[in-house]
């Protein structure tokens, strides 16, 4: 079936640096996508979204881009902070009137000092 | 606001025991669901339910149940547990709408099938 997965499992970036967190869909009918932070024995947290007919979308220190040609999405984060240090998941929705969601797999970003 | 709350917060079966995870939320939320999450993958969808009354299953629901009788709580029913059931289970709800942003989740059950 169609799924979202993510590019890299884990990914370090020193504090102030900028982090790029990628992420690959394959159903050309998903109508949203969306970025989700988990922190440890927590429950996702929604970061930032965006529409198909977008390419990007920007929030505070984040950056969501979107390119459908390839199916490729990213979440931009700036400056990044020691409390960005978590699991960074995408999520779309595939359409449906009931508008439930399809997770990737995750990516583990850790802030160095 | 509460938000979404899940009980217990972990839990240990044998295997063929049952036992019912609980969710309830206090935003008046029509949409919930319900998901598990293991080592190294996203979330699945368990099953969910769009109001009172409706439930509908999502991409793994065997071995599981669901009822929403009201508005503010969705229980997820193990029948007879499995160690493949080891998990983390996250209930999740929002308001309908076009856009499936709005999801609020819960802050999960560790579940340990032995």
């Amino acid at each position: 079936g169609e799924s979202v997965g993510l590019h890299l499992p884990t990914l370090s970036v020193q504090e102030g640096d900028n982090s790029i967190i990628n992420c690959a869909y394959s159903n050309s009918a998903s109508d949203y996508f969306i970025w989700y932070k988990q922190e440890s024995g927590k429950g996702p947290q929604f970061i930032i979204d965006i529409r198909s007919n977008m390419d990007k979308r920007q929030g505070q220190r984040v950056t969501v881009l979107l390119n459908k040609t390839v199916k490729h999405l990213s979440l931009q984060i700036a400056a990044t902070q020691p409390g960005d240090s978590a699991v960074y998941f995408c999520a779309e929705n595939p359409g449906g009137s009931a508008r439930q969601l399809t997770f990737g797999s995750g990516t583990q970003l850790t802030v160095l000092p | 606001n509460a938000g979404v709350t899940q009980t217990p917060k972990f839990q240990v079966l044998k295997t063929g025991q049952s036992m019912t995870l609980q969710c309830a939320q206090d935003m008046n939320h029509e949409y919930m669901s319900w998901y598990r999450q293991d080592p190294g993958m996203g979330l699945r969808l368990i099953h969910y339910s769009v109001g009172a009354g409706i439930t509908d299953q999502g991409e793994v629901p065997n071995g599981y149940n669901v009822s929403r009788s009201t508005t503010e709580d969705f229980p997820l029913r193990l029948l007879s547990a499995a160690p493949s059931q080891t998990s983390v289970y996250f209930c999740a709800s929002r308001t309908p709408g076009p856009t499936p942003s709005g999801y609020t989740f819960g802050s999960g059950t560790r579940l340990t099938v032995v």
